[in-house]
């Protein structure tokens, strides 16, 4: 069974609006971590947001929020006010176990954003 | 901080050569690598897992004779390709925790892009 799934292959929003991108994850840890990672044309992986299992809040980065509801085992990345430059390839990931362990993270399939003008 | 350097950043090779590939962490001890392939428009899949003084741990479907791993210091992995064939073209990019930091969970090297004529 996928561990993280991303549903969206592609999604298009309008400049300056706010944008939804979805994922699923299945495990069975209490503890696990997940995140979020921009990956634009030139391949680097940056960090957007995390999320950890016992978090209460959902987490904030500025135009970035994560919409965590575990019963459903979803977190949703919403971007808003919608950016050319926000335009690239959107994972999610998880991380299973405590936080600081060094386990491996697993991604997504993806989802291809692009912000049109 | 916590910054890991990777290179080359591309490379194209001739079909039956090796290829090194070096991931660096310039500002903090990395115990464990995480090596990643990228194959265009698809996910991140994990290879393998290095450890400093020991031997990698390789995913299922990964040639371990083929794809060899090295983490002789704790600030050097590197992933060797030997006997590149035009399968082998695709994206490589590690990954290490950040100890530091665990929420905020892995740096990424720049990532290196291979391409076997």
């Amino acid at each position: 069974a996928q561990k993280i799934t991303q549903t969206q292959p592609g999604m298009f929003v309008q400049e300056k609006e706010a944008v939804t991108l979805d994922c699923t994850y299945d495990t069975s840890d209490q503890s696990y971590g997940l995140f979020w990672y921009k990956q634009p044309s030139s391949g680097e992986m940056i960090f957007l947001i995390y999320q950890g299992s016992y978090d209460e809040q959902n987490a904030t980065e500025g135009r970035y929020s994560l919409n965590f509801q575990k019963a459903r085992k979803s977190a949703n990345l919403v971007i808003s006010a919608s950016q050319l430059g926000d335009s690239a390839m959107y994972f999610c990931a998880m991380r299973e176990g405590l936080s600081g362990s060094a386990r491996q993270l697993t991604f997504g399939s993806g989802t291809q954003l692009t912000v049109l003008p | 901080g916590a910054v890991v350097s990777q290179h080359p950043s591309w490379v194209i090779c001739k079909s039956g050569t090796s290829v090194k590939i070096e991931c660096r962490s310039l500002d903090f001890q990395a115990t464990t690598m995480f090596w990643y392939r990228q194959f265009p428009k698809q996910s991140l899949m994990l290879m393998a897992t290095s450890n400093e003084g020991s031997k990698a741990t390789y995913e299922q479907g990964v040639e371990k004779d083929k794809f060899l791993i090295n983490h002789a210091s704790l600030t050097l992995s590197t992933l060797t390709v030997t006997s590149a064939h035009p399968e082998d073209s695709s994206f490589y990019i590690c990954s290490a925790p950040k100890r530091r930091n665990p929420n905020y969970g892995y740096t990424f090297g720049s990532g290196t892009r291979l391409t076997v004529v």
